[in-house]
């Protein structure tokens, strides 16, 4: 693996069902972010940790949870998927949290939910 | 509240300059970022600016003012590849970043 993963790159899911969205990185960073992007609006943070053991809510965190287990990995969770959730998820990393810390994304996956 | 406020949508000419502003409010402030998002992938980083003035980096150079919440990218020399979003972005006083909506770059030959 070089840099930041995720999986799946894309899914199609029925309303009501549990999904998990994978984020694996390998650069020792400490910090790790989840965002949405949707159309005419700004990336928007659902949860973030700024170390393993550790997270947070971010701006939009109602129907998501998130977990922090060790460094490499951190996975975001819905758990009764809506359509309102349909979206283009990014995972991001970075060294630190904070300042000039700059961000690597992963390459995103576009979730589809009817 | 929070905001950052930028161009939808943007032309210019290969071989010319462009410059992309953004304006920003904040709680807090700890740094103003841009990154490029070329369509279906990933925002990768251009720059950081945290202090007032101008940081060149190679054809793209960044901008800051502080006390006007103000922020641009200029990019020099514009080539076809440069055709994609621009993502402004200021670091809030929790170390959150907030981000704007995105230029879109249209380049043409």
């Amino acid at each position: 693996i070089a840099g930041i993963t995720q999986a799946p790159t894309s899914q199609i899911l029925a309303a009501g069902r549990r999904m998990t969205l994978r984020c694996t990185q390998d650069m020792r960073h400490n910090a790790m972010y989840w965002y949405r992007q949707d159309l005419g609006l700004g990336l928007r943070l659902i949860h973030y940790s700024n170390t393993a053991g550790t997270t947070g809510k971010g701006e939009v965190p109602d129907g998501y949870s998130v977990s922090r287990a060790n460094t490499d990995d951190f996975p975001l969770t819905l758990a009764s998927a809506v359509p309102s959730q349909t979206s283009v998820y990014f995972c991001a990393s970075s060294r630190l949290a904070g300042s000039d810390n700059e961000q690597f994304f992963g390459p995103g996956t576009r979730l589809t939910v009817l | 509240g929070q905001n950052i406020d930028q161009p939808t949508e943007m032309t210019a000419t290969e071989g010319a300059i462009v410059q992309i502003n953004c304006t920003y409010q904040t709680s807090g402030f700890n740094g103003l970022f841009w990154y490029q998002q070329h369509a279906g992938e990933a925002p990768t980083f251009l720059s950081y600016n945290v202090l007032d003035g101008l940081e060149e980096k190679g054809r793209f150079s960044s901008f800051l003012s502080r006390s006007k919440g103000y922020s641009y990218l200029l990019l020099k020399e514009l080539q076809m590849k440069d055709s994609a979003s621009y993502l402004c972005a200021a670091m809030d006083s929790n170390y959150q970043l907030i981000w704007g909506a995105g230029t879109k770059l249209i380049i043409k030959p």
